[in-house]
């Protein structure tokens, strides 16, 4: 069963960068078709695509924050991460780590497997 | 960018009830819109994918519909275990977005 794990400090001071990593295991982040991507969730709000990045290191990102988010990827690891400058106390949120493949059809070209989010907080 | 609109914002209903909850893009998305279950402390779950198709696992009480533009999620009966929030969410263009959510609680 594939599971995906965040990582990270959980308190962030403003104007620095935010660094999580993501873990995956009961698979390869090579295998298939697939884009690993990072979604946030501010307390009490919705949800927010951040990007994706697939295991060729093709990124795609949200123009909202496309300015201050890099998304890379270690095959070697296993592992995928996220950092986000210049942080704001906007930017606090728990951030989740989730999957969904670029080809084909089917459920998995949604966001089929999630890691279980990993809270963030900006201040100083 | 697509945004998509979830209503109502809130749906108060007991146990066994009908939910009908709605999703409206801003323009077309085909059937391309999925929809996510959100309970308190954990990441969302895939209920509906392609507008109609349940994900693995989920039950026949779980429904979807709609095209283009409008979406619906049907709950036909509500068990203790859905009241919860739900978010849409589309694939068809870049960026990926996601409704604002409705939250269905116990009336």
């Amino acid at each position: 069963q594939l599971q995906l794990q965040e990582s990270g400090p959980g308190l962030v001071k403003p104007s620095e960068t935010l660094s999580l990593t993501c873990t995956v295991s009961g698979g390869s982040i090579r295998s298939g078709s697939y884009y690993w991507g990072w979604i946030r969730q501010p307390p009490g709000k919705g949800l927010e695509w951040i990007g994706s990045i697939s295991y060729g290191g093709s990124t795609y990102y949200n123009p909202s924050l496309k300015s201050r988010v890099t998304i890379s990827v270690d095959t070697s690891k296993n592992q995928f991460y996220l950092e986000l400058s210049s942080v704001t106390a906007a930017d606090t949120a728990v951030y989740y780590c989730a999957r969904r493949d670029y080809y084909g059809s089917g459920q998995s070209r949604y966001f089929d497997y999630w890691g279980q989010g990993t809270l963030v907080t900006v201040s100083s | 960018e697509i945004v998509l609109t979830q209503s109502p914002v809130t749906l108060s209903l007991s146990p066994g009830e009908r939910a009908t909850l709605s999703c409206r893009a801003s323009q077309s998305v085909g059937s391309y819109l999925a929809w996510y279950q959100q309970k308190p402390g954990q990441a969302p779950r895939l209920l509906i994918y392609d507008a109609s198709n349940r994900a693995t696992g989920i039950p026949a009480r779980f429904s979807g519909s709609g095209s283009g533009t409008d979406f619906t999620l049907t709950i036909s009966s509500l068990e203790p275990e859905d009241f919860a929030v739900y978010y849409c969410q589309q694939r068809t263009n870049w960026p990926l977005t996601f409704g604002g959510g409705t939250k269905v609680e116990i009336k």
